[in-house]
């Protein structure tokens, strides 16, 4: 079966302007996260939802914000760019409602700001 | 306040030795531990992961021990190859979701 599918795989935005980021979980797949992976901050978590509820937000600024759709698809979107946002976004998917399950990650999609 | 911490940022080995890599925790209590592989460019790839009341758990050549006393997990792979090279994170997480926090990564290079 189909993996998480991240899209799109590279972008380059200028600051200012404002990035939608689209990740489809794997069929049957309910729970889907957001990771931003920096080389100085490394893997830190954003958000999760699950059943179109936002569960848990990390600590990000209000400029990043999540959806999560019927179908569980999910899109996160960020604001005003800044710099600091140049990241490789990470997209997860899990079975279950809860941890104690398998986490599956998709390739990511790389933001560059300029 | 929370953390959670790989030790070495890089381990260098020979192929067939035994690789050892520490996570510790401090100031909480993870109800689990998970362990992935990460190669460049690409999204983590889940390993193995272990409950509290776990001691140990193991997969092929990979085992991994949660030490509730320590605070600290370590992950071993055994008689390593070139292909085990990557970086491996340590994830914690609770039974609030399925939030992931990661410790910093340890960059593995298995030499032939």
């Amino acid at each position: 079966k189909a993996g998480v599918t991240q899209t799109p795989r590279y972008l380059i935005k200028t600051r200012g302007q404002q990035v939608t980021l689209s990740c489809s979980p794997i069929s049957g797949h309910r729970s889907v996260s957001w990771y931003q992976q920096t080389p100085g901050q490394g893997l830190q978590f954003l958000f999760e939802y699950f059943s179109e509820t936002q569960r848990n937000k990390g600590n990000f600024p209000g400029r990043f914000s999540g959806r999560q759709f019927s179908n569980s698809r999910s899109e996160m979107n960020v604001s005003t760019l800044e710099l600091g946002d140049s990241a490789l976004y990470l997209c997860a998917s899990s079975s279950a409602a809860y941890s104690g399950n398998t986490i599956y990650f998709g390739e990511g999609s790389w933001l560059t700001v300029v | 306040s929370q953390k959670i911490e790989q030790n070495s940022e890089a381990l260098n080995i020979q192929e067939g030795k035994t690789a050892t890599l520490t996570c510790n925790y401090t100031n909480y209590s993870p109800a689990y531990l998970q362990w992935y592989r990460q190669d460049p460019g690409r999204g983590p790839v889940f390993l193995l992961l272990i409950r509290e009341n776990e001691k140990e758990k193991r997969k092929e050549r990979l085992k991994v021990t949660f030490d509730t006393t320590l605070k600290q997990s370590l992950f071993h792979i055994t008689a390593s190859q070139p292909a085990d090279s990557a970086t491996y994170l340590c994830a914690s997480s609770n039974n609030a979701g399925n939030m992931l926090t990661f410790g910093g990564g340890t960059r593995l290079m298995v030499k032939p």
